[in-house]
């Protein structure tokens, strides 16, 4: 089936370091959703976007919505510990029916200490 | 408000014994979905329920697997006969609406021996 193919799949930085992963897909989505995964818990969700081009920030977090509706960026900036953990992106793809999410593959962020 | 809960969080049976996991969505979400975890890659849907009748069931093997969400409220999520391969954390998630952000359980772990 469809899947959403995130890079780079590790990451390994020192804290305070900004962070980029990106999501990119072969069909267009309507939404982007970013989700944070820390071990042993579910999937929360960080960004939700909604429009092809958007810029939406939470906190020290900034996502993109891009303009070929194909491709989605989120930015860490200055991290901290508590951002350790797998980052997937998501979203309904009209492609599959609208409602239902594809994830992708994760990007799992490591601050070495 | 109360977020998505599971039970069990871990279980570990035997190959061909049965399991059940229980979901209790947030409450007022309509919509409610059973995702399985595999290691090391993102959710993949498996059921959608809109109250209580499925939207979507294309990826649940029901040779083995069923759901139900008879009073549109809590759900059950069962596995007969269990194989190896689903060794795996059963995500809940539930949104108000179809379509809307999906807010995520801590899911259960279930390991096959």
């Amino acid at each position: 089936g469809q899947q959403l193919n995130q890079s780079p799949q590790s990451m390994f930085i020192q804290e305070g370091e900004d962070v980029s992963m990106n999501c990119t897909s072969s069909s267009i989505f309507n939404t982007w959703l970013w989700y944070k995964q820390d071990p042993g818990e579910g999937p929360v969700l960080l960004i939700a976007l909604y429009k092809a081009g958007e810029l939406t920030s939470n906190g020290r977090l900034t996502a993109q919505f891009g303009i070929t509706r194909k491709d989605s960026f989120l930015n860490i900036s200055a991290s901290i510990p508590s951002d350790v953990g797998i980052y997937f992106c998501a979203g309904p793809s009209p492609y599959f029916g609208n409602e239902k999410l594809t994830f992708g593959t994760g990007t799992r962020l490591t601050i070495i200490p | 408000e109360a977020g998505v809960a599971q039970s069990p969080r871990y279980k570990i049976i035997e190959k061909r014994q049965s399991v059940a996991f229980w979901c209790n969505p947030i409450s007022g979400h309509a919509t409610l979905y059973w995702y399985q975890q595999i290691l090391g890659q993102g959710p993949k849907l498996l059921i959608q329920f809109q109250n209580n009748g499925v939207v979507d069931d294309s990826q649940l093997p029901k040779d083995r697997f069923s759901a139900e969400r008879l009073k549109g409220v809590d759900s059950t999520l069962k596995i007969q006969p269990a194989k190896l391969e689903d060794s795996a954390v059963y995500l809940c998630a539930s949104s108000r609406f179809s379509g809307q952000p999906q807010h995520f359980g801590d899911g259960t772990r279930l390991s096959i021996l």
